[in-house]
């Protein structure tokens, strides 16, 4: 089935470096989202992304989203220990309008070095 | 709002036992969504409904039921209690007006199958 792969599964960081993560798709997507979870919690909306090209900023964050609509990357600078936690991305593969199922990424796990 | 909200947070079962997983929304969401999360695995979806009276299955449907009489609640139903059921099962819901809505998590129940 249709299924989108991430890379790395484990990322450790030194606080204060930066670091990415990538999600890939062997066809197109609609569109692509990236959630947060933190240990013990449940998973939380971060951002969409729909045009292929587009890149969104949210404070040390950037999202990337591939100019074939097959790849997306999310960029930590400076990381934090609020950083913590594992990153998902997910995407639509359906184009119908009405179709919202995600496809989960297997995530990457962030552990962040004081 | 109280969100999405499930109940029990936690639970452990007996091979062959049967047990519901309650979900509810306060949101109005006409989408709501079961998911399980297996270790380095993300989230796989296993039932979905766009509408009170509507369910469709997912990704990994085999060995659960599901049902949608209101527009707030989609129990999950196990029947047959099996150690591969094993998971953490997460709720969501998402509004339907636009294309790809972000989802809304439930805060989880933890399910283990001795």
């Amino acid at each position: 089935g249709q299924q989108v792969m991430q890379i790395p599964q484990y990322q450790h960081v030194q606080e204060g470096e930066d670091f990415t993560t990538y999600c890939n798709s062997s066809t197109t997507l609609s569109n692509i989202q990236w959630y947060k979870q933190r240990p013990g919690g449940h998973p939380v909306f971060l951002i969409q992304l729909v045009k292929s090209g587009e890149v969104k900023k949210q404070k040390r964050l950037t999202f990337q989203f591939g100019e074939a609509k097959k790849n997306s990357s999310l960029h930590i600078t400076a990381t934090q220990t609020t950083d913590v936690g594992t990153y998902f991305c997910a995407g639509i593969f359906s184009q119908r309008s009405n179709d919202y199922k995600l496809s989960f990424g297997a995530g990457t796990t962030v552990t962040v070095r004081a | 709002n109280a969100g999405v909200t499930q109940t029990p947070k936690f639970r452990i079962l007996k091979i062959g036992q049967s047990m519901t997983l309650q979900c509810a929304q306060d949101m109005n969401h006409n989408y709501m969504y079961w998911y399980r999360q297996d270790p380095g695995m993300g989230l796989k979806l296993i039932y979905y409904s766009v509408g009170a009276g509507i369910t469709d299955k997912g990704e990994v449907p085999n060995g659960y039921n599901v049902s949608r009489s209101t527009t707030e609640d989609f129990p999950l139903r196990l029947e047959l209690a099996a150690p591969s059921q094993t998971s953490v099962y997460f709720c969501a819901s998402s509004r339907t007006s636009g294309r790809g809505i972000e989802q809304f998590f439930g805060p989880g129940t933890r399910l283990t199958v001795l």
